[in-house]
């Protein structure tokens, strides 16, 4: 089975801290992807990566940077957390032909 | 950009009783996919499309990929409480590659009344 850990369940920071969001697969994706989700506007994707060191934008790349260092790990990087990005943010990957696979989740609450 | 529209919004049903939930596009799409979403939970894929017409089936559960490629339905027969859940669509235009991210409709939320 396909495996997408990401790292804290919870989380609460104070606005203007620079936020980092793991993410770690273990079935050797080459394609990830981050997402937010928010009560009424469903699943709005961040950034997504095909490669190591590659990364593009998705539909709302402002306010986050991604970072892909190794095939296993994306990263999403939040320089300068706000409270309008308060939300519940997810890891997938894809496993060609098939769709997503998507981490548990982590809330994000921010002050 | 491209939207899907997913309906219901929600629902409220008895226990026993059959749901059916689907998605439209404006767009042809090559693959079809059902996500169930738990409270608290990241969404699971529960069935995968990829052929105009195509009816699959995963235990209560039934989505069909609509002969026009742009909709697609999913049934859940004799409801239980487990059921319970927000039940996503996803599209996507292009098969395989790189290109063609899959677009999510908004949602349909199952409530199970025992």
């Amino acid at each position: 089975d396909v495996k997408v850990t990401q790292s804290s369940r919870y989380l609460v920071k104070r606005t203007g801290e620079k936020v980092f969001l793991e993410c770690v697969q273990d079935m050797d994706h080459e394609n990830m992807f981050w997402y937010r989700q928010d009560p009424g506007l469903g699943l709005r994707l961040i950034y997504f990566s095909y490669d190591v060191k590659m990364k593009e934008k998705g539909d709302i790349p402002e306010g986050y940077s991604v970072s892909r260092e190794k095939k296993e790990r994306f990263s999403l990087i939040l320089e300068s957390a706000s409270t309008n990005q308060t939300s519940m943010y997810l890891c997938a990957t894809r496993q060609v032909p098939k769709g997503l696979f998507f981490g548990s989740g982590t809330q994000r609450c921010f002050l | 950009g491209q939207q899907l529209n997913q309906s219901p919004q929600s629902m409220f049903i008895q226990e026993g009783e059959d749901v059916s939930m689907n998605c439209t596009s404006s767009s042809i799409f090559n693959t079809w996919l059902w996500y169930k979403q738990d409270p608290g939970e990241g969404p699971v894929l529960l069935i995968a499309l990829y052929k105009a017409g195509e009816l699959t089936s995963n235990g209560r559960l039934t989505a069909q990929f609509g002969i026009t490629r742009k909709d697609s339905f999913l049934n859940i027969s004799a409801s239980i409480p487990s059921d319970v859940g927000i039940y996503f669509c996803a599209g996507r235009m292009n098969y395989g590659g790189s290109q063609g991210n899959l677009i999510f409709g908004k949602g349909t939320k199952l409530s199970v009344k025992p």
